[in-house]
This record gives C-alpha cells, sequence and structure tokens, in this order.
C-alpha cells in the first residue's frame, strides 16, 4: 500500500463548480498535511497546509482532514481555468521526521470553460 | 530572493555516463531536499539534509547515486554509472524549521539518460 494514495484522474469539471479532491493516508502517526499545486511542466507550490481534524477555509480554497479515517480532501469552490493542475496531496510524520514530507501521485483537474 | 535555484534545466547523457545535478536552496533555509518525480512513481523524496549534514537517504535508489552537501549555500546529486531509468525530473527543495514545513521548490532538472 503506498503511503499516500490519489486518483490520478483526470477530474474535469465546469467553470464556477466545486472541484472536490481526494487523498488517504497509510501511516496513523502523519501529523502534518499539504496540498501542492503543480502546473504542467513547472514545480510543486504550496497552497493549504492543514494539521488539526476540521476544515481549514484560504480563499476559494477549503482543507479537510479526517485522522481518524485518515482522509484528507481540497475543495475549490468557483472553479477557473487557471485552476486546471496536478494536486499533489502531501503528509509527514510527527517527531524526528517532522520534515521528511511524503507525496502522492496527484491528481490532475481539468477546468472547463 | 531568488528562490531555490538548479542546474542544468535539462541534461541530455548516454547510459554510463556520470551526471551531477546542482542546487542552491534559498539562504537562511536549514533544511535540503532532493527529491525525483515521474509519471509512474510521483514525486519521490531520495535525501535530505539539516544543516548541511545528511538525515535520511533512505530514498536513494541505490550506490549509484550519491549527494552532498559541502557548505550551506550549494548541493550535489550525482548519478555514476547513469542508467535509462534514471531519467525523470529531478527537484531540490528546501525549507525552514518552523511551525509548518513549506518546501521551496527550484525548477527542476529534466534528465534524460539514452
Amino acid at each position: 500500500q503506498k503511503e499516500v494514495e490519489q486518483n490520478s484522474g483526470p477530474l474535469s469539471v465546469p467553470e464556477g463548480a466545486i472541484a472536490s479532491l481526494n487523498c488517504t493516508y497509510s501511516d496513523r502517526v502523519s501529523q502534518s498535511f499539504f496540498w501542492y499545486r503543480q502546473y504542467s511542466g513547472k514545480s510543486p507550490e504550496l497552497i493549504m497546509s492543514i494539521y488539526s481534524n476540521g476544515d481549514k477555509e484560504d480563499g476559494r480554497f477549503t482543507a479537510q482532514l479526517n485522522k481518524a479515517s485518515q482522509y484528507v480532501s481540497l475543495l475549490i469552490r468557483d472553479s477557473q481555468p487557471s485552476d486546471s493542475a496536478t494536486y499533489l496531496c502531501a503528509v509527514s510524520p510527527r517527531g524526528g521526521g517532522y520534515q521528511k514530507v511524503t507525496f502522492g501521485t496527484g491528481t490532475k483537474l481539468q477546468v472547463i470553460p | 530572493d531568488a528562490g531555490v535555484i538548479q542546474s542544468p534545466r535539462h541534461e541530455v547523457t548516454e547510459m554510463g555516463q556520470e551526471v551531477t545535478l546542482r542546487c542552491k536552496p534559498i539562504s537562511g533555509h536549514d533544511y535540503l531536499f532532493w527529491y525525483r518525480q515521474t509519471m509512474m512513481r510521483g514525486l519521490e523524496l531520495l535525501i535530505y539534509f539539516n544543516n548541511n549534514v545528511p538525515i535520511d537517504d533512505s530514498g536513494m535508489p541505490e550506490d549509484r547515486f550519491s549527494a552532498k552537501m559541502p557548505n550551506a549555500s550549494f548541493s550535489t546529486l550525482k548519478i555514476q554509472p547513469s542508467e535509462p531509468r534514471d531519467s525523470a525530473v529531478y527537484f531540490c527543495a528546501s525549507s525552514q524549521p518552523g511551525t509548518g514545513v513549506t518546501l521551496h521548490f527550484g525548477n527542476g532538472t529534466r534528465l534524460t539518460v539514452t
């Protein structure tokens, strides 16, 4: 089982709709959770981080964390064509390996005008 | 700040040749990471350093791979000898310890081994 699993997609949504991206992780000691966005041919960039159960909102983005279910999600409201990218879920453990960030393979999102 | 700087941007080499990838982290960042990205396996952590000291190299695929960080502003990833299966995009990233881990990635080096 992979440490971080994501559906590779592509996930296609119409412009203005809500895009829902999901991620599960296997290591129960995971403490920190991240969503990175990667445009084609570019490097990943951090868009959201979440550390506690529940929701965290930042503009059009909402990250949701459920540690009991080992599940992280990212909602993008009012999706725009510029949101078309691959979204990478990432986790890191607590303790000495805190800086060791493990990534999923990513979900490709296509926002259709 | 100039961000994380990697060189070269593209590298094409023949099987068996030595390849050296270079990285300059963001000034003041204590952590430096080397990742490899392929379609099949995604972003894989190869090795990371803290204050120039290798902390975890468990992701280095085999002895053909080696990484060094001789000072706070420079790191290299070397593959010797290179093989076609090493073809990938290699990213360097740096971060500062704090309340969260934000990885700042360089633009990557696209390596093609023929």
